[in-house]
């Protein structure tokens, strides 16, 4: 069974300060990993993509990615109340075409 | 990425009935996929929707309950067949490009 963890949350960050969510998978053939951010009400967005250990930044977001220890996480820095939402971790095995899906943490910025 | 077109947006059912939910995507795509989402909940597969063949259901979903159609690469739908309360919940549309996976803007339903 392909699990991916996610802590529920909330997790609240005051208005410019660095958000930091994790995630951890289960399966050790995992090659992709994505975080997805949903609105609530919305449907989610794909917000980055990681495929090799190391960091990705893109903007604000910074992907970290350590297969070792099959941690995956996504740093958003200078957030604003409108990165409150929840974000979900996907994570995908080489060669397949579908993601497992975290439960997803919801984040709260408050001014 | 892709643009997807999910229709309804949401509705509201009477128990017994059916509801068939419609994806349009911008493009050609080989995979899409069909997802429940209930409040508090990640995403749960329901289904691959095959173009040219029958859809591929995951454990504890069924065609009798959830048949979808795939009649080209650019299409899909899902029908939620005699439905009962426990079916209100987001269906979500998704698409697999270039190894991302993208969705629709859901179809929220409630049973009453």
């Amino acid at each position: 069974q392909k699990e991916v963890e996610q802590n529920s949350g909330p997790l609240s960050v005051p208005e410019g300060a660095i958000a930091s969510l994790n995630c951890t998978y289960s399966d050790r053939g995992s090659q992709s990993f994505f975080w997805y951010r949903q609105y609530s009400g919305k449907s989610p967005e794909l917000i980055m993509s990681i495929y090799s250990n190391g960091d990705k930044e893109d903007g604000r977001f910074t992907a970290q990615l350590n297969k070792a220890s099959q941690y995956v996480s996504l740093l958003i820095r200078d957030s604003q109340p409108s990165d409150s939402a929840t974000y979900l971790c996907a994570v995908k095995a080489g060669g397949s075409y579908i993601p497992t899906f975290g439960r997803g943490t919801s984040l709260i910025v408050h001014p | 990425s892709a643009v997807i077109s999910q229709k309804p947006s949401r509705d509201i059912c009477q128990r017994g009935t059916s509801l068939t939910i419609q994806c349009q995507v911008d493009s050609q795509v080989t995979m899409m996929f069909w997802y429940r989402q209930q409040p508090g909940q990640s995403l749960t597969l329901i289904a691959t929707a095959n173009q040219g063949s029958e859809a591929t259901y995951e454990s504890g979903f069924v065609i009798d309950k959830f048949p979808i159609s795939r009649p080209n690469l650019t299409f899909s739908t899902l029908t939620v067949s005699n439905m009962s309360p426990e079916d209100s919940s987001i269906y979500l549309c998704s698409v697999a490009k270039q190894n991302e996976a993208f969705f629709g803007q859901g179809t929220r339903l409630t049973v009453v």
